[in-house]
């Protein structure tokens, strides 16, 4: 089964500072790639489709190394409005209907 | 709609009892998505319909679970016989290609006591 790894944390930082954190994912077909925000006991909301080149938006920037197969998303200047899971997402080619395989998430705290 | 809706919120069934969770996509979406969340735990895929194809069901875990999708639009998720280990969100997603990013719904809470 296709897999996406995430470090579940928590990742406790300190408001203003930057946190990056990676995914992995196993299935080298994989084709589309996104980071989705879960706020506790909210649904999943898409933060940001991550492309080949890496792609910024605002305080986030995303990127992707299919060599390593791993994609990591960086936040500059975090705020406490931060603090949330961050799901890694994969879409991979082939496998069914579903091509979409998330991640269990990493929890991001932001402390004040 | 101007995003995806579903209902009830919340729902509190005895063990044993069926229940059908209500999922309206975002008009115009072709592909709908249900999957569960247990508390702390990731999303697991349960089905998903795209247009008018035959749906793809390798993610319901047991015969008691059954989704439809009429008219290409709303979709109902049916359990039988509710087991305490049902309790979960269950949430639907819709996309307008399966090639794009998905929008959740805000999920309906299963508590099965």
């Amino acid at each position: 089964r296709k897999e996406v790894e995430q470090d579940p944390g928590p990742f406790n930082v300190p408001e203003g500072a930057t946190v990056a954190f990676n995914c992995t994912y196993s299935n080298s077909a994989s084709q589309s790639f996104f980071w989705y925000r879960q706020d506790c006991r909210k649904e999943p909301k898409l933060l940001m489709s991550v492309y080949s080149s890496g792609n910024e938006d605002g305080r986030f920037t995303a990127q992707l190394n299919r060599a390593s197969q791993y994609i990591s998303l960086l936040i500059r200047d975090s705020k406490l409005s931060d603090s949330a899971t961050y799901l890694c997402v994969v879409r991979y080619s082939g496998g069914g209907a579903d091509g979409l395989t998330f991640g269990k998430g990493t929890h991001l705290i932001i402390q004040p | 709609g101007a995003g995806v809706s579903q209902s009830p919120s919340n729902k509190v069934t005895e063990k044993g009892k069926d229940v059908e969770l209500r999922c309206d996509p975002i008009s115009g979406h072709t592909a709908l998505y249900w999957y569960r969340q247990s508390l702390g735990q990731g999303l697991e895929f349960l089905i998903y319909f795209q247009g008018n194809s035959a749906p793809d069901k390798s993610g319901l875990p047991s015969d008691r679970f059954s989704a439809e999708r009429t008219g290409g639009s709303v979709s109902t998720l049916t359990i039988q016989r509710t087991q305490q280990e049902d309790s979960a969100v269950y949430l639907c997603a819709s996309s307008f290609d399966r090639g794009l990013g998905y929008t959740f719904g805000s999920g309906t809470r299963l508590t099965v006591v």
